[in-house]
């Protein structure tokens, strides 16, 4: 069956460029959540949806990052004004549990934003 | 606040030598457990999990990991290396509870293999 699917899968933009980053989720899963994976780290948390609510935004790093998923399915993280410290692999997983911290979470291919 | 350590940015193995990944928790509430694999320009997928049922949990290709509360440890051992084991591998922590249930991820341990 289709996994979590993301677009772009790179992404140039320069210093000061919006830029939209899309999540397809698997279908029919409840929660949805955007990490972000720096060059040799590991994924960090940015935001999460319970459907179409966004229950938890503690990780957005500041208020250029905006995140959202208007019908409960497909999300879109946008970043505006882009830095280069923006440059990074956003990844999207998708869950189809509501809650427990012991379900799987199935992840995207990622999109490798890079800054100039 | 829970956070994960994983020993050794980069381990490298011979071909049919045992494959041992080593990661230490933190957290104030009893922990979820995940190994996951990532291979180059792909998505993480998950190895395997502890969910308190059982101490030593299998996973795919071979894997397995023990959950040793008294050394806060879950280590993630596989007893004969393939060439095809070589990726980075994540150790992440989660707990439950209501609203986000997020991962904590370690910074990953990059597995070489040698023919």
């Amino acid at each position: 069956g289709a996994g979590v699917s993301q677009s772009p899968r790179y992404k140039v933009a320069k210093r000061g460029q919006d830029v939209a980053l899309r999540c397809d989720p698997i279908s029919g899963h409840v929660s949805l959540f955007w990490y972000q994976q720096a060059l040799g780290q590991g994924p960090e948390f940015l935001t999460y949806f319970q459907n179409e609510a966004q229950l938890d935004k503690s990780g957005l790093p500041s208020d250029r990052f905006f995140a959202e998923r208007p019908e409960g399915s497909v999300s879109t993280l946008k970043i505006q004004r882009t830095q280069q410290e923006d440059s990074a692999v956003y990844l999207c997983a998708s869950s189809p549990s509501l809650g427990g911290g012991y379900n799987e979470q199935f992840f995207g291919p990622g999109t490798r934003l890079t800054v100039l | 606040a829970q956070s994960v350590t994983q020993l050794g940015s980069h381990v490298s193995v011979s071909e049919g030598a045992l494959v041992l990944l080593r990661c230490n928790y933190s957290s104030s509430v009893p922990p979820y457990l995940f190994w996951y694999v990532q291979y180059p320009n792909q998505g993480l997928q998950l190895l395997l999990k502890y969910t308190s049922a059982a101490t030593l949990v299998k996973g795919i290709n071979g894997f397995e990991a023990e959950f040793k509360k008294s050394e806060t440890s879950f280590h993630l051992t596989k007893p004969s290396a393939h060439m095809s084991d070589a990726a980075e591998y994540f150790c992440a922590v989660s707990h439950s509870g209501a609203g986000s249930y997020q991962l904590t991820f370690g910074k990953g341990t990059k597995l070489s293999v040698i023919p």
